[in-house]
């Protein structure tokens, strides 16, 4: 089975631009969530979507969007992007509550 | 609210010994999993091991195994016969549905 596939690996954005990732599920998984991991912030919730419905909701600005396909692949919108958006966006893909993460998204903002 | 922490930012071991890696958790819910990642230089997160609350034996993965006390909200890992390899950042985490909570890590050097 193939695993988390997250695109682009590496992205450089200018402060005001807005960006969107990308994240297709293992196979037969349902849900896919999001995190943005940071040194000052650790591991954070972003969002989990689950049959093309927003399920949780982390503690994130409106700026910070996603959404869900009918094949499960799921994209995650940042607009106005702020220096302090540099990040890792890790996407999980998850079945009985087990979640697999694939290989993260680094994003810069300059 | 679910809290995890892990009170150890680095732990080091030589090669071949054994080392306990701690976690404690805080959840007012009764069924929850919880979970150990590692994540090596190449940032991406693997799965360790998992615990699932409702079950008293511990969890076990050829060298990992946990120590769940579910009175205490403890949930530590030992890694046997440590190996270079399993040198990387360790998360322990949480999850009642499908959000999980991350403590802030222990990286775990191994030394030859």
């Amino acid at each position: 089975k193939a695993g988390v596939t997250q695109t682009p690996r590496y992205l450089i954005k200018t402060r005001g631009q807005q960006v969107t990732l990308s994240c297709s599920p293992i196979s037969g998984h349902r849900s896919v969530s999001w995190y943005q991991q940071t040194p000052g912030q650790g591991l954070q919730f972003l969002f989990e979507y689950f049959s093309e419905t927003q399920r949780n909701k982390g503690n994130f600005p409106g700026r910070f969007s996603g959404r869900q396909f009918s094949n499960s692949r799921s994209e995650m919108n940042v607009s106005t992007l702020e220096l302090g958006d540099s990040a890792l966006y890790l996407c999980a893909s998850s079945s009985d509550r087990v979640a697999f993460f694939g290989q993260g998204t680094r994003l810069t903002v300059v | 609210a679910q809290t995890v922490t892990q009170s150890q930012p680095e732990m080091s071991v030589q090669e071949a010994e054994t080392v306990t890696l701690s976690c404690t958790y805080d959840t007012s819910e009764s069924d929850y999993y919880l979970f150990w990642y590692k994540q090596p230089p190449s940032r991406q997160m693997i799965l360790v091991i998992r615990q699932e609350a409702y079950k008293q034996q511990n969890a076990t993965e050829n060298r990992f195994s946990v120590n769940f006390q579910k009175a205490a909200k403890s949930f530590s890992l030992k890694i046997s016969d440590s190996q270079l390899g399993d040198a990387a950042m360790y998360f322990c985490a949480s999850t009642l549905t499908y959000k999980y909570i991350f403590g802030t890590g222990t990286r775990l050097k191994v030394l030859a």
